[in-house]
C-alpha cells in the first residue's frame, strides 16, 4: 500500500507570497491532518479534516487554512508568508474510527522555506 | 501542552536493548498511550500503543504500569537505524486526531 505523499519536497517563497501545499492520504483513510514543524516549536498541529470537513484547527491565525477533497486528498495554503512560517509542514492520514484512528501515518514533509 | 516526561537523550550499545521511559502521571483512564519515532529529517512514524496491557509489535514492546502513570518502550535489539527521537503521548485533542508532540528522547545508537 502506498505511503502518504506530500507535493512539493522543497519551496522556495518569498515574504508576502502564498503558497499551497499538497498532500495525498493512504488509500482508505479519510482523516488528514497537518503539522507544522520549527526547531524552536516543535511538532505543532494545524489541522486536520474528515470528509471534506474541518474537524479541528490548532492555535494557528487565519493565514492557514485547508480543504479536503472527495478523494480524501487535502491541501493547505498559507497567505502572506512571513519569515516564521519557514518550517517543515507534515501531512498524517489515518483511519476514522477507534483507539486506532490515532495511528497516523505520516508523508516525508514539505521543507519550506521564507526569503 | 503535552503532559508526558522523558528524559531528553538516551544511547544505547548497537545490539543491545533500548529501554525509553515515559511519565503520564496525568493519564485519564480511557486514554491511551502512543509512541512514535522521528528519523532525522523524515516524518514520524507510528510504533505502538496501548490502554493498560503490555503490547508487544514487529517493531517494539510497551510496558505500562500498573497505575498507568508510566511506561517503557522496548526495543529489544536496538540498530544504528532507530537512532531518532521517541515521543511519547498520552494526550489527544478531543474528537480529532489531534497529536500533541513533546520534545520527545533523542536515542543515539552506538557502534
Amino acid at each position: 500500500k502506498a505511503g502518504v505523499t506530500q507535493t512539493p519536497r522543497y519551496l522556495i517563497k518569498t515574504r508576502g507570497q502564498q503558497v499551497t501545499l499538497s498532500c495525498s492520504p493512504i488509500s482508505g483513510h479519510r482523516s488528514v491532518s497537518w503539522y507544522q514543524q520549527t526547531p524552536g516549536q516543535g511538532l505543532q498541529f494545524l489541522f486536520e479534516y474528515f470528509s471534506e470537513t474541518q474537524r479541528n484547527k490548532g492555535n494557528f491565525p487565519g493565514r492557514f487554512s485547508g480543504r479536503q477533497f472527495s478523494n480524501s486528498r487535502s491541501e493547505m495554503n498559507v497567505s502572506t508568508l512571513e519569515l516564521g512560517d519557514s518550517a517543515l509542514y507534515l501531512c498524517a492520514s489515518s483511519l476514522a474510527w477507534g483507539p486506532e484512528s490515532y495511528e497516523q501515518y505520516f508523508g516525508p514533509g514539505t521543507r519550506l522555506t521564507v526569503t | 501542552d503535552a503532559k508526558t516526561t522523558q528524559p531528553p537523550s538516551m544511547d544505547c550499545a548497537e545490539g543491545r536493548a533500548a529501554n525509553l521511559p515515559c511519565n503520564h502521571s496525568t493519564i485519564s483512564g480511557n486514554e491511551y498511550v502512543y509512541w512514535y519515532r522521528q528519523i532525522h529529517s523524515q516524518g514520524p512514524q507510528y510504533i505502538i500503543h496501548g490502554l493498560k496491557n503490555n503490547e508487544t509489535n514487529e517493531m517494539a514492546s510497551l510496558i505500562i504500569t500498573e497505575d498507568r502513570k508510566s511506561s517503557t518502550l522496548i526495543l529489544p535489539h536496538a540498530t544504528l537505524r532507530d537512532t531518532a527521537v521517541y515521543y511519547c503521548i498520552d494526550k489527544v485533542g478531543g474528537s480529532a486526531r489531534q497529536l500533541t508532540f513533546g520534545s520527545g528522547t533523542q536515542l543515539t545508537v552506538l557502534p
